[in-house]
Order: structure tokens, then C-alpha cells, then sequence
């Protein structure tokens, strides 16, 4: 299973708004609505901002938001703040019932 | 409040073998599928393997299946990994997750902080 392709790092400025892509295949991300998203800052374990493609757990803010057309799911940060700055991973469920992460992005606040 | 605390990472030479550990609390485990994901120093993420609530569903990912072995025991609210033949790229910090998808797919909702297996000589 090879895993899902996402940029290496991406950055924005205070305020803006950024997109993380998250590509895959039909036997994944093009499969199933059981795309997630986490935030890894460094030293720390990782931490669940987006389920389900879109969906938000409580206590994330509503700024993070997901979304899927076809193999490629993307995570988009609107008002970014310092504080997002960390490596993001998307995952995706696949047909063979396993799971496959995407190489991470580095997101950098300028 | 969810906890799961890993154990059992330590320095290990190639060919070794080693289990892991993972402490839950604060949760019925038995409702519960749990997950192993490790991370390679300064690499990505990378599912390990999954084990229903009952025991009755194992996976692995290509890169362990046939070394390593996940368990549990809900009587005493732990995860087990045992790792055999292990090799240098092996070598990771190993997540325990739990698994908050009720049926098919997963979310990993809640992680455990770590525990560091090096595989060296």
C-alpha cells in the first residue's frame, strides 16, 4: 500500500487562509468517507482535527475544515494563527481493511 | 478523561525481540478497536496493525505482518505489540491509538505519548 501524497510544507501568513491536499487512489481516499486529518506538533503526539472527510471532533476549532472530490481530500486552515504552525498527516481507510497516512506537511506561519 | 500510556521501548539489537505495552484508562477498552502507529525519527506516521474490540479481527500493515503480533487483554485494560526478527528500520516511537470509528473505518481519537524502540547494534 503506498502511501497518500500530500506537499511537503505549505506556509501562510497570519490571518490567511491555507490548503494541505491529500492524494490518493480508488482503493482509498476514492473509496470511502473515512478520510482523517492530524496535527503533530514536534515532540507531541498527534492529535485528531478532522474525521470522516469533514467532520469536526469537539474542541477543534472551526477554522480547520475538510473536504473530498474524488482521490484527493484537502484540509484548509482559515485565519491562521501561530499556533497552527506543526507537521499535518492525512489517512484514509482502504479496501483491504487496512490503513495508509500520507507523508505529512509541514506548515509554516510566516 | 482517556489515557493510554506506552511501555517497553528500549535499545535492541537486530534479530531481537521485544513487546510493548499500552495502559488504557479512563474508557471501557472492551468497546473499543485499538491500533499501533509508529513514527521513524523525523518521518511521517505509519499504521502498524489493528485489533477489534474482541480479539476476533487482526490486521498489519505489509512492512510487520508475519513479525509482530498485537493482542490485548480487556481484563486488564492493555494493548500488547510483540515485535520479533526485528530489524533496523523498525526503529520508531510506537503510538497506541484508539480507534473512536464505531464500525467500518477508523479514527484515531485518542494517542498515547509514545514509547521509543531503537533496533541497533
Amino acid at each position: 500500500q503506498s502511501a497518500l501524497t500530500q506537499p511537503a510544507s505549505v506556509s501562510g501568513s497570519p490571518g490567511q487562509s491555507i490548503t494541505i491536499s491529500c492524494t490518493g487512489t480508488s482503493s482509498d481516499v476514492g473509496s470511502y468517507k473515512y478520510v482523517s486529518w492530524y496535527q503533530q506538533h514536534p515532540g507531541k503526539a498527534p492529535k485528531l482535527m478532522i474525521y470522516n472527510v469533514s467532520s469536526r471532533p469537539s474542541g477543534v476549532s472551526d477554522r480547520f475544515s475538510g473536504s473530498k472530490s474524488g482521490n484527493t481530500a484537502s484540509l484548509t486552515i482559515s485565519g491562521l494563527q501561530a499556533e497552527d504552525e506543526a507537521d499535518y498527516y492525512c489517512t484514509s481507510y482502504t479496501t483491504s481493511k487496512t490503513q495508509v497516512f500520507g507523508g505529512g506537511t509541514k506548515l509554516t506561519v510566516l | 478523561e482517556v489515557h493510554l500510556v506506552e511501555s517497553g521501548g528500549v535499545l535492541v539489537e537486530p534479530g531481537g525481540s521485544l513487546r510493548l505495552s499500552c495502559a488504557a484508562s479512563g474508557f471501557t477498552l472492551s468497546s473499543y478497536s485499538m491500533n499501533w502507529v509508529r513514527q521513524a525519527p523525523g518521518k511521517g506516521l505509519e499504521w502498524v496493525s489493528s485489533i477489534s474490540a474482541d480479539s476476533n479481527y487482526r490486521l498489519y500493515a505489509d512492512s510487520v505482518k508475519g513479525r509482530f503480533t498485537i493482542s490485548r487483554d480487556n481484563a486488564k485494560n492493555s494493548l500488547y505489540l510483540q515485535m520479533n526478527s526485528l530489524r533496523v528500520d523498525d526503529t520508531a516511537v510506537y503510538y497506541c491509538a484508539r480507534d473512536g470509528q464505531p464500525k467500518e473505518g477508523r479514527i484515531f481519537d485518542y494517542w498515547g505519548q509514545g514509547t521509543l524502540v531503537t533496533v541497533s547494534s
